[in-house]
Parts: C-alpha cells; sequence; structure tokens
C-alpha cells in the first residue's frame, strides 16, 4: 500500500454513461497524476496537478474527459458519455515535487469496463 | 516517443540473473523503474538522474547511460518475488534543460520466475 488510494476500484457501465473516479493523494504531496493503462501496456500520460492547478492534458484526453483537484487535495476524472474504447485502468499517481527531481506513487487504480 | 525495452519476455529459474534494457529516442532528465504485478498497481523501484549514475538496493541495481538515452535494470540471484511486468519509466529533458513532467512508460518486459 502507497498511500494512494482510489474507489471505485472497479466499474462496469453502459456506453453513453458518464463515470466519475476519484482519487486520494498522499496527503503531503503537491503533484497528482492520472495515467490510463490498457491490458499489455504501459500506463499513459492523462493530465496532471500541481496543488489545484492543472498544469497539462495529453492530447489523448478529448473533451468527453475532466479532471479536478479542488482545494489541491483529492481529485476526481469524469468521461462523459462513455465508449467502449474508454474501458482500461485509470491509475492515479502523486508526489512531492520542488524541481524537476520527484518520485511518483501510484494507487491501486480503477478498472473501467464499458458493455 | 514511447521507449523501447527489450527483452519482451523472460523467464528465468530462481538464482538466475537477468538484465533489462530500455532505450530512448529523447535525450533524458531521468529514469524511473517500476514493477507491475498482474491487476495490480505499479510499484515504485529506482529513480535514476542523469549524470550516467547506477543504484541499487538488495539484488536489484541499475545504470543510466545519458550519452546513449540507455538504462539497464540488472536482476541477481533472483527470486520468485521478482516476477511481474517491468516497466521503465523516462522523463525527456524540458527545453530549458530541466525535466518534464510526465512519465512516458515504455513498452513493458514480462518477468517469470520459476521454481
Amino acid at each position: 500500500d502507497t498511500g494512494v488510494s482510489q474507489d471505485p476500484r472497479h466499474k462496469i457501465t453502459k456506453r453513453g454513461q458518464n463515470v466519475t473516479f476519484r482519487c486520494d493523494p498522499i496527503s503531503e504531496h503537491n503533484r497528482l497524476y492520472w495515467y490510463r493503462q490498457t491490458l499489455g501496456q504501459g500506463p499513459e500520460f492523462l493530465t496532471y496537478f500541481q496543488n489545484e492547478a492543472q498544469l497539462e492534458k495529453s492530447r489523448l484526453l478529448s473533451d468527453r474527459f475532466s479532471a479536478e483537484r479542488p482545494k489541491g487535495s483529492f481529485s476526481t476524472l469524469e468521461i462523459q458519455r462513455t465508449e467502449q474504447g474508454d474501458s482500461a485502468m485509470y491509475l492515479c499517481a502523486s508526489s512531492f515535487s520542488t524541481g524537476g527531481f520527484e518520485t511518483q506513487y501510484f494507487g491501486p487504480g480503477t478498472r473501467l469496463l464499458v458493455l | 516517443q514511447q521507449p523501447v525495452q527489450s527483452p519482451q519476455a523472460v523467464i528465468l529459474r530462481e538464482g538466475e540473473d537477468a538484465v533489462i534494457n530500455c532505450s530512448s529516442s529523447k535525450a533524458l532528465y531521468s529514469v524511473h523503474w517500476y514493477r507491475q504485478k498482474h491487476g495490480e498497481a505499479p510499484v515504485f523501484l529506482m529513480i535514476l538522474l542523469k549524470g550516467g549514475e547506477q543504484k541499487g538496493h538488495d539484488k536489484i541495481s541499475a545504470s543510466f547511460n545519458e550519452k546513449k538515452q540507455q538504462s539497464s535494470l540488472y536482476l541477481t540471484a533472483s527470486q520468485l518475488s521478482y516476477s511481474g511486468t517491468y516497466f521503465c519509466g523516462t522523463k525527456p529533458l524540458g527545453g530549458y534543460g530541466g525535466a518534464t513532467n510526465k512519465l512516458i512508460f515504455g513498452t513493458g518486459t514480462l518477468l517469470a520466475v520459476q521454481p
């Protein structure tokens, strides 16, 4: 257990529905990352926050995806109008960084299946 | 842009050694190694910064050749617990010579240690 928690751990939804995932980082960590991982692949970067500011978004993150980190603590990732191609493991990671050096610690992930 | 790892898979007997390589086409600030067991989150192993350093703990060590943009992970006297998929995560150099913030993960190496 790294101290990063995610909820729910599993989500099954029908195509077209909206889903929301939550990530609680390690409490003193100022950065929070979202990645997506499909079977047999490494995690792919989606977006990251430094405190409450969203500083970078991947081109993978279509308009149907939105992420927030109010108050710089927990974060939510929402997917609207889900598609079957959204089925994946969604991983959250947190770190403490004052510059380029940081170690990202991953949560257990939320596995999404879109039917 | 995704780092290439080799080999794709390796099967070992307990006590044997293995080397996993990670090669990037981009100049790198740092290389991060993770191990992921099936259905679980990636677990951080170690980080190597530019400067050609080597690191190790217990029987796992790694090197980083920044001129070749390559890193290698060395597992000696392997144990059953070493089984899993190993990913290198790379941070390319930013425009100012520092690090970009997201990790770009490699293609993964599946390691199976048999009794």
